[in-house]
């Protein structure tokens, strides 16, 4: 079956640190991956996506890369703030639009000023 | 992307008791599903939401105790029935537009307690 693993938290960093939350994924066909994140009180809101080997997806500052050869899909900033304290969902999609969505459990991540 | 809503927000339902929750999205969306996220949890897909057919449920969830109905391509709901405890979850209504048929959109919850 599909499945992702991510680290699990809280991550703790000061203010304008580096940032990496790791992800890999096993998967039984060609996925989509996916980064979402859960900011307190809030819903769950798309944060990037790659959709093929070697795509990088990016938004707000974030990316991730999608590697196909170590089934990975790393979520990285380079300088953290604490506005971007929250929880972190990796996910992937095999089949495009038809298929629901497999999460990792989810990252903690707590940003200090 | 599209803009979903769900009713109710969050409710507190008495064991033995049934929870319809309704997601409405502003525009017609190619698919509709529901997730559950337990607390302090992921999310776990329960069920995709097809117009007009019977609703295609994951492993582990069934139709009498999720029923669903899709009757357009706008609306669809979830009824968790016959509710206990461990029951109580967010439950997230979430959609792929036309044409993007790689991002999923998720509605803002329902908080459920059951006491």
């Amino acid at each position: 079956g599909n499945s992702v693993t991510q680290m699990e938290g809280p991550v703790t960093l000061s203010e304008e640190a580096f940032l990496t939350i790791n992800c890999t994924y096993t998967a039984t066909g060609y996925p989509s991956l996916f980064w979402y994140v859960q900011y307190p009180g809030e819903g769950l809101q798309l944060l990037l996506k790659a959709t093929k080997a070697d795509d990088k997806g990016s938004n707000k500052g974030f990316e991730a890369t999608y590697r196909k050869e170590t089934t990975s899909f790393h979520l990285e900033k380079g300088s953290v703030q604490v506005s971007d304290s929250a929880v972190y969902f990796c996910a992937l999609k095999v089949g495009g639009g038809a298929d629901g969505l497999t999460f990792g459990k989810g990252t903690h991540l707590i940003i200090q000023p | 992307s599209a803009v979903i809503s769900q009713k109710p927000s969050r409710d507190i339902c008495q064991r033995g008791t049934s929870l319809t929750i309704q997601c409405q999205v502003d525009s017609q969306v190619t698919m509709m599903f529901w997730y559950r996220q337990q607390p302090g949890q992921s999310l776990t897909l329960i069920a995709t939401a097809n117009q007009g057919s019977e609703a295609t449920y994951e492993s582990g969830f069934v139709i009498d105790k999720f029923p669903i109905s899709r009757p357009n391509l706008t609306f669809s709901t979830l009824t968790v029935s016959n509710m206990s405890p461990e029951d109580s979850s967010i439950y997230l209504c979430s959609v792929v537009n036309r044409g993007q048929r790689y991002e999923q959109y998720f509605g803002p919850g329902t908080r459920l307690t059951v006491t």
